[in-house]
């Protein structure tokens, strides 16, 4: 079994709908969650991180922690074209760079349709 | 201020070969990492350098892959002799300071390496 599990997708959107991106995990170690964006031929780039439970909100997005549950999501909101990307979650037990492996998902492809 | 650059952005070698993919970090940056995704499969740690010290090797598949830090400024992660299953995207990452918390990473766009 994976130690995080995100559909692949592809998901398509129309343009202002609001997306729902998903992971669960099973390492209940992980504290640390995090939301990269992708785009294509480009490198991942953090978009949202979050420490525990809880939730976090920046401008259009919202990450969601549920430890008890080991299931993080991303809600964009008023979704754009220019969102479409690759998302993947990731997340660490550690939040020390000197000891740190971030664990990734295989990514979600999002397309929001103009 | 440039970001994480990477060369060359693709390869594409027959097995057997040697390749050596380049990493320049963003200048300052101590920590260095380097990931690799194979076709259809999550991004995987491989290695951590601070400065110019090895710190986290790990994730290295096997001793046909070679990473160096000359002088803690750039890096090189050379595959001698490359594989078929070798082929992926191999992403360099910095972040700054040493015990400086992992969610602060800059990753370069990564070289798209093909083993025929």
């Amino acid at each position: 079994q994976k130690e995080v599990e995100q559909d692949p997708g592809p998901l398509s959107v129309p343009e202002g709908a609001i997306v729902s991106l998903n992971c669960t995990y099973s390492n209940s170690a992980f504290q640390y969650f995090m939301w990269y964006r992708q785009y294509s031929r480009k490198g991942p780039e953090l978009l949202m991180y979050t420490y525990s439970s809880g939730n976090k909100e920046d401008g259009r997005f919202t990450a969601q922690v549920d430890k008890s549950s080991k299931y993080i999501s991303l809600f964009i909101r008023d979704s754009q074209p220019s969102d479409s990307a690759t998302y993947l979650c990731a997340m660490s037990a550690v939040r020390s760079s000197s000891a740190s492996k971030i664990i990734f998902g295989s990514g979600t492809r999002l397309s929001i349709r103009p | 201020e440039a970001g994480v650059t990477q060369f060359p952005s693709h390869s594409v070698i027959e097995k057997g070969q040697t390749v050596t993919l380049r990493c320049d970090p963003i200048s300052g940056h101590d920590n260095l990492y380097w990931y690799r995704r194979v076709m259809g499969k999550e991004i995987k740690f491989l290695l951590h350098f601070v400065k110019e010290s090895k710190q986290d090797e790990s994730g290295m598949p096997n001793n046909r892959f070679l990473a160096e830090r000359t002088g803690g400024t750039y890096s090189t992660l050379k595959v001698q002799p490359a594989e078929l299953e070798d082929s992926g995207v191999y992403f360099c990452a910095s972040s700054p300071h040493e015990g400086t918390t992992n969610e602060k990473l800059f990753f370069g766009s990564g070289t798209q390496l093909s083993v025929l």
